[in-house]
């Protein structure tokens, strides 16, 4: 089974501060990991993700296998950060499943 | 190239009535997916289908839901004799043939049922 844990409901942080949205995973084989965000009145749609390593919109996610976990860290928040982000896990083979977490929603107060 | 539509995006229904939910992928996918999203729960997974095919269905309630993709049209996500329960936004997500690590959603259609 896979199973992936938001501990958090909201995080409201003020403009400039760092953000740490935490996520940790249940799988017992080799995970892919992303971040999924929906800003308001726009769709879900696909910040990051593992395998790329990459930094979009100056977040960034570290795969952790020992801990099982995927936080999502930006270090200066800005107010257009505000939204709902859900971090999701695909597990292995081509017709494996996206499961989501139950999202936390970001406020970046000014 | 127009993103995933669903319609119809508001559906109200009385207890025992159908509800039917359609979607169109974006164009040149042919895998689709359907999230419930129900107050504080998140998205949970429902099915998946490729055209023709149901690929994963474990997360489908085991009566009263079902859910097509046919070779021509919107996939359809049908829920018979609603239950006040089944109130929820149903979202539906996209991708091309073979993995490529993103879903591309619609915009969701909210059932309410009275």
């Amino acid at each position: 089974a896979q199973r992936v844990t938001q501990p958090e409901k909201l995080l409201s942080v003020f403009k400039g501060a760092p953000v740490e949205l935490k996520c940790n995973y249940s799988y017992s084989g080799s995970p892919e990991l992303f971040w999924y965000v929906q800003y308001s009145r726009q769709r879900l749609q696909l910040l990051l993700r593992h395998i790329s390593r990459e930094s979009i919109k100056g977040f960034t996610a570290d795969l952790n296998k020992g801990e099982t976990s995927f936080h999502l860290k930006k270090p200066f928040a800005q107010e257009e950060d505000s939204a709902m982000y859900y971090c999701a896990l695909k597990g292995a083979g081509a017709n494996s499943k996206l499961t989501f977490g139950k999202g936390i929603t970001l406020s970046v107060r000014p | 190239n127009a993103g995933v539509m669903q319609n119809p995006r508001h559906l109200v229904r009385r207890r025992g009535q159908e509800a039917r939910l359609r979607c169109s992928p974006m164009k040149g996918h042919s895998h689709v997916y359907w999230y419930r999203q129900l107050p504080e729960e998140g998205l949970k997974f429902m099915v998946y289908l490729q055209k023709e095919n149901i690929i994963d269905e474990s997360g489908m309630p085991k009566e009263r839901f079902s859910a097509e993709f046919p070779k021509e049209g919107p996939s359809i996500l049908r829920i018979q004799q609603v239950v006040r329960g089944d109130s929820a936004a149903y979202f539906c997500a996209s991708s091309p043939s073979g993995w490529t690590g993103e879903l591309f959603f619609g915009e969701g259609s909210r059932l309410t049922v009275l």
